[in-house]
């Protein structure tokens, strides 16, 4: 099973500043089997970002991914209130399992 | 608009079953693998199970296998999870999930709001 660990466990910015959320998986993901999910409070997961750098239908340019191998990263340039929520990556290259990483908190 | 809606949770003893519901409207549903994730309140994600759009092929996660069914009916757009002999540690949030595409499981493209489980005497 491939462990994706994500740091750090909590960030707290201001609007406007940038935010790197990283994920570390247990072994290398031989292709960009990776994603990433915003959680706001109360709400569903919503897709981010698949194949560790392409956007989904939606959302805005604000929002990069990358990486390759065991380490992935999330960038939030320009961070407004509204990116206040939990993300998670997830890794889908080497399945079952499906597995998540613990998240990250940004606080804004 | 994908529109997932899960029925079915509740309140049910250690040993217990229930079963889950999600419909699905807005897409060709049998066109799509599906998954059940669910998340343990104030805790993270956690892939529970997946069955392609066909129906023939199943995933589960080694928590729930041999308790957990997951099956769907495609002329009715429903995907279902039976859950059996329930344990304290599957109280969660259940969520309905569309996958990205109608193999193995995937990326989530869309999920539904989710319905609470609680295991509990």
């Amino acid at each position: 099973e491939i462990v994706l660990t994500q740091s750090p466990g909590t960030l707290s910015l201001s609007p406007g500043e940038r935010a790197t959320l990283s994920c570390r998986a247990s072994q290398s993901l031989s292709s960009p089997s990776l994603a990433w999910y915003q959680q706001r409070p109360g709400q569903a997961p919503r897709l981010l970002i698949y194949g560790a750098s392409s956007r989904a239908t939606g959302i805005p340019d604000r929002f990069s991914g990358s990486g390759s191998g065991t380490d992935f990263t999330l960038t939030i340039s320009r961070l407004e209130p509204e990116d206040s929520a939990v993300y998670y990556c997830q890794q889908y290259g080497y399945i079952p399992p499906l597995t998540f990483g613990g998240g990250t908190k940004v606080e804004i | 608009e994908v529109q997932l809606l899960e029925s079915g949770g509740g309140l049910v003893q250690p040993g217990g079953s229930l079963r889950l519901s999600c419909d699905a409207s807005e897409f060709t549903f049998r066109n799509y693998a599906m998954s059940w994730v669910r998340q343990t309140p104030g805790k993270g994600l956690e892939w529970v199970s997946a069955l392609s759009g066909s129906g023939g092929s199943t995933h589960y996660a080694d928590s729930v296998k041999g308790r957990f069914t997951i099956s769907r009916d495609n002329t009715k757009n429903t995907l279902y999870l039976q859950m059996n002999s329930l344990r304290v540690e599957d109280t969660a949030v259940y969520f309905c999930a569309k996958d990205r595409g109608n193999g193995a499981p995937s990326y989530i493209d869309f999920w539904g709001r989710g319905i609470l489980v609680t295991v509990s005497s």
